[in-house]
């Protein structure tokens, strides 16, 4: 088991630029979420993909982000045009849809906008 | 707006004793609820899961769930100075969503 992978680990960027990150889930895992985690605000839900399905994306802040799962081994979260503000660790966490199970992180990516 | 409630701390404590972590939750309908540990500059991992009320122990651990009181908290017993660390609560929505709201965390340090 080769746990959640993300990549980059590291992205500084300026801003205005178009930020792309990218996670591979756990096999056989069918829920995946991105979450944002800064100081200020902790552990953010941006959005919830459920069998390759965004069933909330109540959390992304607004237009610049968009988020995508293919397939169920693949999903990117895309900022764009990218601010100061997004600077943050952006991780990525798979789980099986059910009562009681837990989710495992990615290592996360540390998103720098200058 | 479904909230998670932890005493940011940092909560410190000697080496061996116990650290006492607590959480509050705003979801009259939650059913699952789980501890992460997170260090520095790490991913949160899990350490605890419970779903029914009373407590729950694995090895130096206990979580303790009072779903009327909407309170859940996590012992640490005989605490290490590798036990340093935040800790997140977080609790599943009710209405089978499974999707956890996490609070901020409790920064714990366990002084030699």
């Amino acid at each position: 088991d080769a746990g959640v992978i993300q990549s980059p680990r590291h992205e500084v960027t300026e801003m205005g630029q178009e930020v792309t990150l990218r996670c591979k889930p756990i096999s056989g895992h069918n829920s995946l979420f991105w979450y944002r985690q800064t100081m200020m605000r902790g552990l953010e839900l941006l959005i919830y993909f459920n069998n390759n399905v965004p069933i909330d994306d109540s959390g992304m802040p607004e237009d610049r982000f968009s988020a995508k799962m293919p397939n169920a081994s693949f999903s990117t979260l895309k900022i764009q045009p990218s601010e100061p503000r997004d600077s943050a660790v952006y991780f990525c966490a798979s789980s099986v849809h059910r009562a009681g199970s837990p989710l495992h992180f990615g290592n996360g990516t540390r998103l720098t906008v200058t | 707006q479904k909230e998670v409630e932890q005493n940011s701390g940092p909560l410190s404590v000697p080496e061996g004793a116990i650290a006492s972590l607590n959480c509050t939750y705003s979801d009259r309908g939650s059913q699952s609820f789980f501890w992460y540990r997170q260090y520095s500059g790490k991913s949160p991992e899990l350490i605890m899961f419970i779903y029914s009320n009373g407590d729950k122990e694995d090895g130096r651990f206990t979580a303790q769930l009072n779903k009327a009181s909407q309170y859940v908290s996590l012992l640490i017993r005989d605490s290490q100075p590798s036990d340093s660390a935040t800790y997140l609560c977080a609790v599943n929505e009710s209405g089978g969503s499974y999707i956890p709201t996490f609070g901020r965390g409790t920064s714990l340090i366990v002084h030699p």
